[in-house]
């Protein structure tokens, strides 16, 4: 069974860009949230999707969007690129059983210069 | 409001030792569920144990332990018999009734297992 796949792995932008980062969660499961990881703050929880609907959002600007598609893959999207941007960003999937356990992504690194 | 406080930012752990990772938390969510997870250097958040507040008993799986004490509000987690691939973060981390499948993460605590 495949695990929780992240694209890029890697990525380097500019200030002023704007970002996309995509999230397959493992097959079967509905529920996909995201998390940014940063060195100062920590792991903060951005949003969580389920079928395809935002349910639960963390405290950050409108600059972090996402989306869930009818398969369960997600996109977040970061506009308008700030440095302290520049973090782990972790997707999650769950199938919401008796745990809810969330089984995470190797997550995309994104460096804003 | 939820917060996870781990009070050790680094632990140091022979081979072969058994190890205990601190984790406190405060919430005032009725029902809540208590996770540990181990992130090594590649960034991957791997869940090892899981505790509903309402379990009656510890949690286990293999060589991971959780000692649960509901009242001192407390969650720490047990590594017996350590291993060198043991060494990673380690994050305690909470969701409660109201937060949906949010988890709320402690800063966590990097653990070294010497030979």
């Amino acid at each position: 069974k495949a695990g929780v796949t992240q694209t890029p792995r890697y990525l380097i932008k500019t200030r002023g860009q704007q970002v996309t980062l995509s999230c397959s969660p493992i097959s079967g499961h509905r529920s996909v949230s995201w998390y940014q990881q940063t060195p100062g703050q920590g792991l903060q929880f951005l949003f969580e999707y389920f079928s395809e609907t935002q349910r639960n959002k963390g405290n950050f600007p409108g600059r972090f969007s996402g989306r869930q598609f009818s398969n369960s893959r997600s996109e977040m999207n970061v506009s308008t690129l700030e440095l302290g941007d520049s973090a782990l960003y972790l997707c999650a999937s769950s199938s919401l059983g008796d745990t809810g356990e969330l089984f995470f992504g190797e997550g995309s690194r994104l460096t804003v210069l | 409001a939820q917060k996870i406080t781990q009070t050790q930012p680094g632990m140091f752990v022979q081979e072969k030792e058994a190890v205990t990772l601190d984790c406190t938390y405060d919430t005032s969510d009725p029902s809540y569920g208590l996770f540990w997870y181990k992130q090594p250097s590649s960034g991957e958040m791997i869940f090892l144990i899981y505790q509903g507040s309402y379990d009656q008993q510890n949690a286990t799986e293999g060589r991971y332990s959780l000692n649960f004490q509901k009242a001192r509000k407390s969650a720490n987690l047990v590594i017996s018999a350590s291993q060198l691939g043991d060494s990673a973060m380690y994050f305690c981390a909470m969701r409660g009734l109201n937060s949906g499948y949010a988890l709320n993460f402690g800063k966590g605590t990097s653990l070294l297992v010497t030979p």
